[in-house]
C-alpha cells in the first residue's frame, strides 16, 4: 500500500489560498490520489481525486507532480468553514479501500 | 453528491448489551459499504468491507464475531457491536461506493457516536 506523509498542522488566513502538501513516493502507476476532509465530529467529505493530470472542481484544485511522488491540494480562497482535518489518500490497488493516514489539521483564522 | 445516512447518530448503552448501527445509501445503490472506527483525536481506522449479498471482509485485528456486519440490500448495511464494553466506545462511520459510476468515490455517513457505560 502506498503510504502518504502530510504535515501535522497548518494555518491559513481567511481569504488566502491554502496549499496542503502530500508525499506519496511509493505510489504505483494505477493508483489514484484522493483528498477528503473531516470537520469535527462529522463524516469525511470528498474533495477531489486525480491520477496524473491536475484537476480542478468547485471546491479545490489538485496539483500532482510529473513523477507522481507528491501532490498539493489548493483551496483558492480559504474560509473559516474550511477549518478541518484534510486527508491525502492513495487508493489501494484495484480495491475501493481507502486507508486514512493522520492528515493535516488546517486552521483558518480571521 | 450522493447521500449516506446513519442511524442512530448517537447511542449510550450498558456494558454487555448489543448495539446495532444502520447505514443507508439514500439515492444510489451501494455495491460496497465500508465501516470505520475513530477514537478521539485519531484518524479513521477501516474495520471491514462488505459487498451486498456476501460476507464481510474484516481488517486484521478486527473481531468478526464481535462486530457483526450485514449487507442484505444495495441500500442498507448494519453493524452490530455485540456484548459492548467501555473500550468499544468510539465514533463509527460508514461509507458507500458504487463501482461503475463516472466518479468512483466513497460517500461517507455522518457517523454514530457510541458510548458504553
Amino acid at each position: 500500500d502506498a503510504k502518504t506523509t502530510q504535515p501535522t498542522s497548518m494555518d491559513c488566513a481567511e481569504g488566502r489560498a491554502a496549499n496542503l502538501p502530500c508525499n506519496h513516493s511509493t505510489i504505483s502507476g494505477n493508483e489514484y490520489v484522493y483528498w477528503y476532509r473531516q470537520i469535527h465530529s462529522q463524516g469525511p467529505q470528498y474533495i477531489i481525486h486525480g491520477l496524473k493530470n491536475n484537476e480542478t472542481n468547485e471546491m479545490a484544485s489538485l496539483i500532482i507532480t510529473e513523477d507522481r511522488k507528491s501532490s498539493t491540494l489548493i483551496l483558492p480562497h480559504a474560509t473559516l468553514r474550511d477549518t478541518a482535518v484534510y486527508y491525502c489518500i492513495v487508493r489501494v490497488g484495484d480495491t475501493d479501500k481507502l486507508i486514512f493516514g493522520t492528515g493535516t489539521r488546517l486552521q483558518v483564522f480571521p | 453528491g450522493a447521500v449516506v445516512s446513519q442511524h442512530p447518530s448517537w447511542v449510550i448503552c450498558k456494558s454487555g448489551t448489543s448495539v446495532k448501527i444502520e447505514c443507508r445509501s439514500l439515492d444510489f445503490q451501494a455495491t460496497t459499504m465500508f465501516w470505520y472506527r475513530q477514537f478521539p483525536k485519531q484518524s479513521l481506522m477501516l474495520m471491514a468491507t462488505s459487498n451486498e449479498g456476501s460476507k464481510a471482509t474484516y481488517e486484521q485485528g478486527v473481531e468478526k464475531d464481535k462486530f457483526l456486519i450485514n449487507h442484505a440490500s444495495l441500500t442498507l448495511s448494519t453493524l452490530t457491536v455485540t456484548s459492548a464494553h467501555p473500550e468499544d466506545s468510539s465514533f463509527y462511520i460508514c461509507s458507500a461506493s458504487h463501482t461503475g459510476l463516472a466518479i468512483d468515490e466513497q460517500f461517507f455517513g455522518p457517523g454514530t457516536r457510541l458510548t458504553v457505560l
